[in-house]
């Protein structure tokens, strides 16, 4: 089965500081993955997705995330956090064996405090 | 450009009433259609996709069922609301062609059930 795991149910990071939110996968064969953000009370946003290619993929409003294949990993970064980030944030997998099913981690809380 | 709208966006429902929640998408011609729900703020639970009109698939069995009368509408029903129905509704879609694109969502739909 295809998931994605995020370990951390809460991050929280200075203004201006990087931040990381981690998300592991678990997909047999090449994976396609995704980070959405949420705002309270709101639908989820696309953030970015990687499909083939370079590992680090760069995305709106200023993050990224690398594609690291040997840890089975895809962490959202960015490298100067605004109060603004703060949200909860989602990685997903598109399902290989059904591509018309996409699952979703259980979200990491990002705290960005002035 | 491509629209999704949902409503209603707050409702307050007894229970033991039925359930009518609506999404149409604009701008896209035979989408794939999902819905989710989010309970606690938190995790994301795919209920039901569509890959075409009348063409209905269910992930969780329970009190919820899922119409696709049209191609750009999808509606979620229940007969009977029980207080565990109570969420976050999202409504999505993705392009039906390819394998790679992401998914789109609506702002969603509180339903508190008392």
């Amino acid at each position: 089965a295809q998931s994605v795991a995020q370990p951390e149910d809460q991050v929280n990071v200075a203004e201006g500081n990087p931040l990381t939110v981690k998300c592991t996968y678990s997909v047999s064969g090449n994976p396609y993955l995704f980070w959405y953000v949420q705002y309270p009370n709101r639908g989820l946003q696309f953030l970015l997705k990687y499909i083939t290619g370079d590992n680090l993929v760069k995305g709106s409003y200023g993050f990224e995330a690398e594609f690291n294949k040997s840890q089975t990993s895809f962490h959202l970064k960015k490298p100067s956090a605004l109060v603004s980030d703060s949200a909860l944030y989602f990685c997903a997998v598109r399902d290989r064996g059904n591509f018309n099913k996409f699952y979703f981690g259980s979200g990491t809380k990002l705290n960005v405090k002035p | 450009s491509q629209t999704i709208h949902q409503w209603p966006a707050t409702l307050v429902q007894p229970v033991g009433s039925p359930l009518s929640l609506e999404c149409t998408v604009e701008g896209t011609s035979n989408p794939n259609l999902y819905w989710y729900r989010q309970a606690a703020g938190r995790g994301l639970q795919l209920l039901f996709y569509s890959v075409g009109i009348g063409q209905i698939s269910s992930e969780v069995p329970q009190n919820l069922s899922a119409s696709r009368p049209q191609d750009r509408q999808f509606i979620l029903s229940s007969k009977k609301l029980l207080l565990s129905d109570s969420g976050f509704y999202l409504c999505a879609w993705s392009v039906s062609t390819g394998k790679t694109g992401e998914l789109f969502f609506g702002e969603g739909s509180r339903l508190t059930v008392l």
